[in-house]
């Protein structure tokens, strides 16, 4: 069964203070795998799509990197408008379009 | 521009009753989802639908039922609610073979 799994469940940084979020993924042939942001009441946000090992991709204070078997969502020098929950989610090759997510990791930045 | 849109935003019941929810997207893609999202924010796809025909039908319980009436519509009819049926429903709409999904800001369902 595809699975995937974040890393932690909750961050705390304080303002400036850099660091990254795990995301390691089980599928039988990835066809992609997706970062989105969530802010509290709203939906998902789409941040990054990642397609094969070595890929990386950035926007602004994030940096998105994918492995054979995980991806890091590495943030640096975070504000507190970055508090929000990531979550990471994959799409399966040969599948469906479905998106199979993670169940997140509540980023906290404090000021 | 809401390019997903969904209504209500907030929907409170009763036990037993039905209750629609409603999906709207402009952005021209031919596949559409419905997402619940339970109480600890885990996102679990329900439906899916490509050119208004049904591809994705997870294990939901039959007394949910959606529908498409053209591809820029997806509609979710919940039959006999349920407390457990409580949660957050997004709907989200894609482009087959390009990638990524464009969410709506959820309706939250409450059964009481």
């Amino acid at each position: 069964e595809d699975q995937v799994t974040q890393s932690p469940e909750a961050l705390r940084l304080q303002e400036g203070e850099s660091s990254s979020l795990n995301c390691s993924y089980t599928v039988s042939g990835l066809r992609g795998l997706f970062w989105y942001r969530q802010d509290p009441g709203k939906g998902p946000e789409f941040l990054f799509t990642l397609y094969s090992a070595g890929e990386e991709k950035e926007k602004e204070r994030l940096k998105a990197t994918l492995t054979k078997k995980e991806s890091f969502l590495h943030i640096t020098a975070p504000k507190p408008e970055d508090s929000a929950t990531y979550l990471c989610a994959v799409q399966v090759r040969g599948g469906s379009e479905k998106l199979v997510f993670g169940k997140g990791t509540k980023l906290t930045v404090n000021p | 521009d809401t390019a997903v849109s969904q209504t209500p935003k907030y929907l409170v019941t009763q036990m037993g009753n039905d209750k629609s929810i409603k999906c709207e997207q402009n952005l021209g893609h031919d596949t559409m989802y419905w997402y619940k999202q339970d109480s600890k924010k885990f996102l679990k796809i329900m439906f899916s639908y490509n050119n208004k025909e049904l591809i994705i039908n997870e294990t939901v319980p039959n007394r949910f039922s959606p529908k498409s009436p053209d591809k820029a519509h997806l509609n979710l009819h919940i039959n006999s609610l349920e407390l457990g049926d409580s949660a957050v429903y997004f709907c989200a709409s894609s482009q087959v073979r390009a990638y990524g999904y464009t969410f709506g800001s959820g309706t939250r369902l409450t059964v009481v």
